[in-house]
């Protein structure tokens, strides 16, 4: 299988708990995104990491947020004291650093936050 | 600040050609126009993208303007799997990231 990963598909939780996604990118590839997305609105953008470094965390990421890449491979993204709010389509995408710089995207990661 | 201005949603017949406009009057020399398409359930998937020229492959042809300030993604022969949101995005060569609108809507009808 040559395309991004995520998981778990779906995952209800009650508000206050903790959630975690991972995602494992096309295995080629150095950068890495996550984006989050509710209904009927395109994804926006939460971070970007090249290789194993977070180079950018959009302001949407709130201090409940935390994502991380080890080793330059798969990441995680964890949500602490989930909100409602956090329900959402959280999608993970990933790319070559080249000129084209073409994302590949994951089915992502539905949230729901009762 | 949003950079693409597209229509909200539109239909169109199995079998023909679907032509979907994008408005990107404030482009500038360096900035590409990708296009994806998101169907229900599913991330985004590229389609295709271009600069200046018009490009064509196996899914489609981006046909953009001389000005640049707007371009056409044309599905030559949609049909009912091509039913999804299809966005068109403007962003800087060497930019990492996109940066997505809300996207046509398009329904593909038997």
């Amino acid at each position: 299988d040559t395309g991004v990963s995520q998981d778990p598909r779906h995952k209800i939780t009650k508000r206050g708990q903790n959630v975690t996604f991972r995602c494992d990118p096309i295995s080629e590839h150095n950068r890495l995104y996550w984006y989050r997305q509710t209904l009927g609105q395109g994804p926006e953008f939460l971070t970007y990491f090249q290789n194993e470094a977070q180079l950018e965390k959009s302001r949407l990421l709130s201090d409940r947020f935390s994502a991380e890449r080890p080793k330059g491979s798969f990441s995680t993204l964890e949500i602490q004291r989930t909100e409602q709010g956090d329900s959402a389509m959280y999608l993970c995408a990933s790319s070559l650093n080249t000129g084209a710089n073409v994302l590949t995207f994951g089915a992502g990661s539905r949230l729901t936050v009762l | 600040d949003a950079k693409t201005t597209q229509p909200p949603s539109m239909d169109c017949a199995e079998g023909r050609a679907a032509n979907l406009p994008c408005n990107h009057s404030t482009i500038s020399g360096n900035e590409y126009v990708y296009w994806y398409r998101q169907i229900h359930s599913q991330g985004p998937q590229y389609i295709i993208h271009g600069l200046k020229n018009n490009e064509t492959n196996e899914m489609a042809s981006l046909i953009i303007t001389e000005d640049r300030k707007s371009s056409t993604l044309i599905l030559p022969h949609a049909t009912l799997r091509d039913t999804a949101v299809y966005y068109c995005i403007v962003r800087v060569r060497g930019d990492y990231k996109l940066s997505f609108g809300a996207g046509t809507t398009v329904t593909v009808r038997a």
